[in-house]
């Protein structure tokens, strides 16, 4: 079964300053994919970020990008410049490349100080 | 732009009481999906439908059941609510089952069972 492990329950950043969120998988599959989403207080997901375990390089979208070490099978998420409305839960998830239902970490609160 | 949208924000039942969640995605989407969000644990998947009339249990299907007669609505049942099945509700749907496409989730149904 698919497991992601986020060990950080609660983060605090800086205004302006980059923060690193941790995400480990454990899965036996070749194929898979990670996902990062951002739930902020209002409660809807939004999605940010998508890694293709084929990918040779890092994602990136904007000021967000993952740190991906397959062999370390890790899926880190690094926010750079962080601003205030980048307070939320943040959860990683995976999917086999064989369907598509995503498996959720426990989530990592961050907040953004001035 | 895709919207799920979920009939309830905030429900209130009694022990006992059966349920209806109802959940709409207005983009043809293929996928449905039901999960719960509980504090320290995350999002956890209930059930998921690849397709109209079908059904797959999902990590925690106990006490739940699904039904998806048409493309675009998917219900979640609780044939009689009990006070641990108090919890936010969350809707999704997603294209097709490439495992690149993300998920579009609703804005949660946070239900309180009394």
């Amino acid at each position: 079964a698919q497991k992601i492990t986020q060990t950080q329950p609660g983060m605090f950043v800086q205004e302006k300053e980059a923060v690193t969120l941790d995400c480990t998988y454990d899965t036996s599959d070749q194929s898979y994919g990670l996902f990062w989403y951002k739930q902020p207080s209002s409660g809807e997901m939004i999605f940010l970020i998508y890694q293709g375990s084929y990918d040779e390089q890092n994602a990136t979208e904007g000021r967000y990008s993952l740190n991906f070490q397959k062999a370390r099978k890790s899926a880190n998420l690094v926010i750079s410049a962080s601003q205030l409305g980048d307070s939320a839960m943040y959860f990683c998830a995976d999917i086999p490349g064989t369907a598509s239902k995503l498996t959720f970490g426990t989530g990592t609160r961050l907040q953004v100080t001035l | 732009d895709v919207k799920v949208t979920q009939s309830s924000r905030y429900l209130v039942k009694r022990t006992g009481e059966k349920v209806f969640l109802e959940c709409v995605q207005d983009m043809d989407h293929e996928n449905m999906f039901w999960y719960r969000q509980d504090p320290g644990l995350g999002l956890r998947l209930i059930y998921f439908s690849y397709d109209v009339k079908m059904k797959e249990k999902g990590d925690i299907p106990e006490g739940y059941s699904v039904s998806r007669e048409k493309k675009e609505r998917f219900s979640l049942i609780l044939e009689s609510a009990s006070t641990n099945q108090t919890s936010m509700y969350l809707c999704a749907s997603s294209p097709d089952r490439r495992p690149r496409e993300k998920l579009f989730f609703g804005s949660g149904t946070q239900l309180s069972v009394l």
